[in-house]
Formats: structure tokens, sequence, C-alpha cells
């Protein structure tokens, strides 16, 4: 049963410090998304990879947030200094893109639950 | 601009009844993709449906059915003879069907189902 994988799944950490999530698409998909959850903004959209390449990170704080997909396996999204106010769940999800002949709907990690305090 | 509104914030029912959740959409596109998601309580975002614009046949799936009308921008989701395991948050989402593929959700309805 093919499912995005990210790790870790909670995270705590003092303001400051660097933290890096990780996740692993399902094989084959070549589109990556890092969404953000938070009460009170709900579902953000912080990046979009597409066959590896940044398409849309314009929703992504860039002086303290990177993401990154170093292989076709592996997507990174690092903080670094984090903030309180970064505490939220970061969802990672996968699919295909339409022209590839069959797209597909995201499909979701089980998050990564980030307290920095 | 799209935009999707989930007015319900949160509905309560009673085990059994039948429940529809609202999803209004905007968007200037002649052909894009409607999706609903649902998030229970372990978190995850679960893949629910996906519809496509240019199709508006309503869907029907065991307990949960579609009613897509173009004509309003909304895209409705109910559940008949509901139950606890129901129970969770439902994301209504809009995608371009190219370009930039990212999915924009509404701000979700939390469903609690009673026994």
């Amino acid at each position: 049963d093919a499912r995005v994988t990210q790790t870790p799944r909670h995270k705590v950490t003092e303001m400051g410090q660097e933290v890096t999530m990780r996740c692993q698409p399902i094989l084959g998909h070549n589109t990556v998304f890092w969404y953000r959850q938070t009460m009170m903004q709900g579902l953000e959209l912080l990046a979009y990879f597409r066959n590896r390449a940044p398409l849309d990170d314009s929703g992504m704080p860039k002086d303290r947030f990177s993401a990154e997909m170093p292989d076709a396996t592996l997507a990174t999204l690092k903080i670094q200094p984090s903030e309180p106010r970064d505490s939220a769940v970061y969802f990672c999800a996968s699919g295909l893109a339409p022209g590839t002949g069959r797209h597909t709907e995201a499909f979701f990690g089980q998050g990564t639950r980030l307290t920095v305090v | 601009a799209q935009k999707v509104t989930q007015a319900q914030t949160e509905i309560s029912v009673v085990e059994k009844e039948d429940v529809t959740l609202d999803c209004v959409y905007e968007t200037r596109d002649t052909t894009y993709y409607l999706f609903w998601y649902k998030q229970p309580p372990s978190g995850e975002l679960v893949f629910l449906i996906r519809r496509n614009s240019f199709d508006e046949q309503n869907e029907i799936s065991g307990r949960y059915s579609w009613n897509f009308q173009k004509s309003t921008s909304s895209f409705n989701f109910t559940i008949t003879a509901s139950q606890v395991v129901d129970s969770a948050v439902y994301f209504c989402a809009l995608r371009k069907t190219s370009g930039t593929y990212k999915y924009i959700f509404g701000t979700g309805t939390r469903l609690k189902v009673l026994a």
C-alpha cells in the first residue's frame, strides 16, 4: 500500500534551533507539496515541486524556511532559526501532475507536529 | 483569484441522520478540479473524491454522495445514515487543471456524529 512517509511525526524544539522535516513521496510521483496547518490559517501551501524543481514557494517565509528535493525519494523542509509561531502540523503530499498521461490527486502524509517552545 | 468557502464551521448530528457539508468555490478558470478530503482525529488527510469541472454528474459511493452544480459554484457532500466513524474535519479543495498545480483548501467543516 503506497503512502507518503513523513519523519519525524512529532518534534518539540526550543526557539532558535534548526528543525528539519523529511518526506518520502510515493514512488513514481513527480509533484511534491508542503502544507502547514494551523487553527488560525488552516491549510497553507508552503512549497510545490515538480520533477524536483521548485515551482511555487511564495507561501514560505524565505528568511527562515527552505525546501529542497535532493533526489526523487526525499523532500526536506527546514526551519532555521525556529520560532514559537512556527508551531503547526506540517504536511507533505505527492501526486502526478497533469500531462503525464495519468494524473492523480495529492496523497498526504501523516504530518509532522512541530512545537517550538 | 481562487477561493473555497466552507461556511459551516462545525456540525453535530445524531448517528443515522443524513448530513450535508457545503462547499462554495470561486475561480476564473473554465476548467478546474474539485476535491474532498477527510481529516479524522488521527490527523492524516484522506482523499475522498476528485471531480472535473466539465463533469457535472453527481456521484455516489456507498453512504457518500456529491452534488456538483457549476451554476451555483457549489460542490456539496452528503453523508447518508451517518456513523460515529464519520466524525472528522472535512475539507473541500480547488485546483487548476494546468499551470500552478497547488490545491486551495477551504477552512474545513468539523462533523461530530453522536451515538
